[in-house]
């Protein structure tokens, strides 16, 4: 079973705020990253994928990956009251070819104004 | 309209009753996926699959099963050998490997 790990939070910021979602992986071979914004009662939906070493951004939303620290991030800029939910990090299980993901627990961000 | 459709939203199961859930794409997607999620708990996967006609086991897939007739369609039956089924209902579709998963919009299940 390979492990995802959230920092549990929750994590409160005021607007206008940068806040920091961060997400460790156990499977050293694991090659594409995922954020999800979940709203509470919703599903998730995709925020940002990463597949290499470095900074990724778009728009407020800036995914970070360090392989060799097995470790990936998601920094929102500016975080706005809309920003408040549970974020979600999914990593791609290396010997599956049908793209099975592994998601951490999520980490509950609120914005507060 | 593209997308992923669940349903229902909401579904009911009384003691001893199978149900089913329905997860419906136009995407073109092969892989689709089914998640269970708890509250506090991450997404759990119960079934996925590739192609028409070939499934696999996920994490917990004891007491539910699957069947995929066709590329779109990827119904789960929640059968009563579960012992536990009240939970948040996730379909996902995917292109398999590294590709990112998109979800549908849930079905809720719960328990008379």
């Amino acid at each position: 079973q390979k492990e995802v790990e959230q920092n549990s939070g929750p994590l409160s910021v005021p607007e206008g705020a940068i806040a920091s979602l961060n997400c460790t992986y156990s499977d050293r071979g694991s090659q594409s990253f995922f954020w999800y914004r979940q709203y509470s009662g919703k599903s998730p939906e995709l925020i940002m994928f990463i597949y290499s070493n470095g900074d990724k951004e778009d728009g407020r939303f800036t995914a970070q990956l360090n392989k060799a620290s097995q470790y990936v991030s998601l920094l929102i800029r500016d975080s706005q009251p809309s920003d408040s939910a549970t974020y979600l990090c999914a990593v791609n299980d290396r010997g599956s070819t049908l793209g099975r993901l592994y998601f951490g627990r999520g980490t509950q961000l609120t914005v507060w104004p | 309209d593209g997308g992923i459709t669940q349903s229902p939203k909401y579904l009911f199961r009384k003691e001893g009753q199978n149900v089913t859930l329905s997860c419906e794409q136009n995407l073109n997607h092969d892989a689709m996926y089914w998640y269970r999620q708890d509250p506090g708990q991450g997404l759990r996967l119960i079934y996925y699959s590739q192609i028409v006609n070939d499934f696999q086991k996920g994490d917990i897939a004891e007491g539910y099963s699957v069947s995929r007739e066709k590329k779109e369609s990827f119904p789960l039956t929640v059968t009563s050998a579960q012992k536990n089924p009240t939970a948040f209902y996730l379909c996902a579709t995917g292109n398999g490997g590294w590709e990112t998963q998109y979800f549908g919009p849930g079905t809720r299940l719960l328990v008379l």
